[in-house]
This record gives structure tokens, sequence and C-alpha cells, in this order.
């Protein structure tokens, strides 16, 4: 069965400083790895992602993570935080072929991040 | 708006009674899932469709708990004699899934009380 770990449940910043969300997967095949992220009182809305190709992905608002597949992790990045990057950051995998049996998304338990004016 | 739409977006009810939500993909979208999310961890999976044909259960979706989409549009979801422990925010994502890719996009969430 697949797995994530998320390894901060609170991270708390100042604004300007940089941030590294550590997200770690365990899953026997290709994957598709995803950050999500929920601002408060809004549904989840995708950051980034990661299908095949350059393992640095870069998504909105100046976000990126990088998929290094020989440590099974999929960390998420931003060289400056502001203060509404203040949300609830999770991690996900789903298998990357089609066909039976692991094709929704598991998710971590999510890292709930808040940037200090 | 073309994104994915559930509806209602809160419900209340007792214990015991039955309670349906709905789900609306994007329109072209072949595959719809549900989630469950709790206070304070990640949403997890409970069943996905393909079309009107659902492929996946996962082991949380008890006998209560019953899922369709009739025409592969939108989609419902049923839970019987709800229990203080369904209370949660159950979440509706779609996607149009190839060889290659599966990527989901999500709903607003129906947040569920059971009193």
């Amino acid at each position: 069965a697949q797995s994530v770990s998320q390894h901060n449940h609170h991270v708390i910043l100042s604004e300007a400083a940089s941030l590294e969300l550590g997200c770690n997967y365990s899953y026997g095949g290709t994957v598709n790895l995803f950050w999500y992220v929920q601002y408060p009182g809004q549904h989840l809305q995708l950051l980034l992602k990661y299908f095949s190709g350059d393992p640095l992905v870069k998504g909105i608002k100046g976000f990126e993570a990088e998929f290094i597949k020989s440590k099974f992790s999929f960390n998420l990045r931003k060289p400056s935080v502001q203060w509404s990057d203040t949300a609830e950051y999770f991690c996900a995998v789903t298998g990357s072929y089609s066909g039976g049996g692991a094709d929704g998304l598991t998710f971590g338990k999510g890292t709930h991040l808040i940037i200090q004016p | 708006d073309t994104g994915v739409s559930q509806n209602p977006r809160h419900k209340i009810t007792k214990r015991g009674q039955n309670v349906t939500f709905r789900c609306d993909p994007i329109s072209e979208h072949n595959r719809l899932y549900w989630y469950r999310q709790t206070l304070g961890q990640g949403p997890e999976f409970l069943t996905y469709f393909q079309n009107e044909a659902q492929l996946e259960k996962s082991r949380l979706l008890s006998d209560r708990f019953s899922a369709e989409r009739p025409k592969g549009s939108f989609s419902t979801l049923e839970i019987q004699r709800t229990e203080q422990g369904d209370s949660a925010m159950y979440l509706c994502a779609s996607s149009f899934r190839t060889d290659f890719y599966n990527e989901q996009f999500f709903g607003p969430g129906t947040r569920l009380t059971v009193l």
C-alpha cells in the first residue's frame, strides 16, 4: 500500500524566510506526485505536480518542488515566503498508470504553515 | 464557474438519519473521486468512478456508504444510519485520466455534522 509522510506538522516562519517542507512517499511503481494547498476557508488547490521529465517542477506563487527518486522524496520549497502563504499544505501521490487499484490520491497528514508578518 | 461543485455545502443531521451529497464534476472529466477529510488530517480516499462504473472502494467505505454515478456525469454519496464518527468534510474530485497522468481537481466539499 502506498503512503505519504510529511515530516513537519506545524511550521512558523517570518516573512521573507525560506521554506522547505519535507515529503516522503512509499509506492512500488511509477508515480504522479502533487502538492496541494488549502487556504483558510477555501478548498484544495493544486500548487504543482510531477508526472515525468525534469525532476524540478515549478508551480504557482513561486513554489517549486524537487523529485528525488532515490530518496522517494518530493520536497516543497519557496525562497521567500509571504504572509499570504499561511495555509495547510498537503503532499499526495497516485499511481502513474491506468488500471485497477491505487488510483485514488494518498495524502500526507499536512503541514500547517503560519507566516508571521 | 466550470470547476467541481458540491451540494449541499453544509449538512447537520441527527444520528441515525440518512444523508445524501451530490457532486458535479468538470464536464469532460471521465473519473470522479470521493474523499473524506477529518480535522487535522489529509483527505482519505473512499471510492472512484470511471464514467458510470465504480472501480475501487476503500476499506474505509463501510456498508452504510453507497455511491453512484448513474449516467457518468454527476455522482451522489449516501450515508445511511449516520453515526457521530461520520462527521467530516466529504470531498469530490474529478480528472481526465490518461495512461500517464491523473491530475485531480477538487470541489469545495460538503461538511457533515452528526449530532
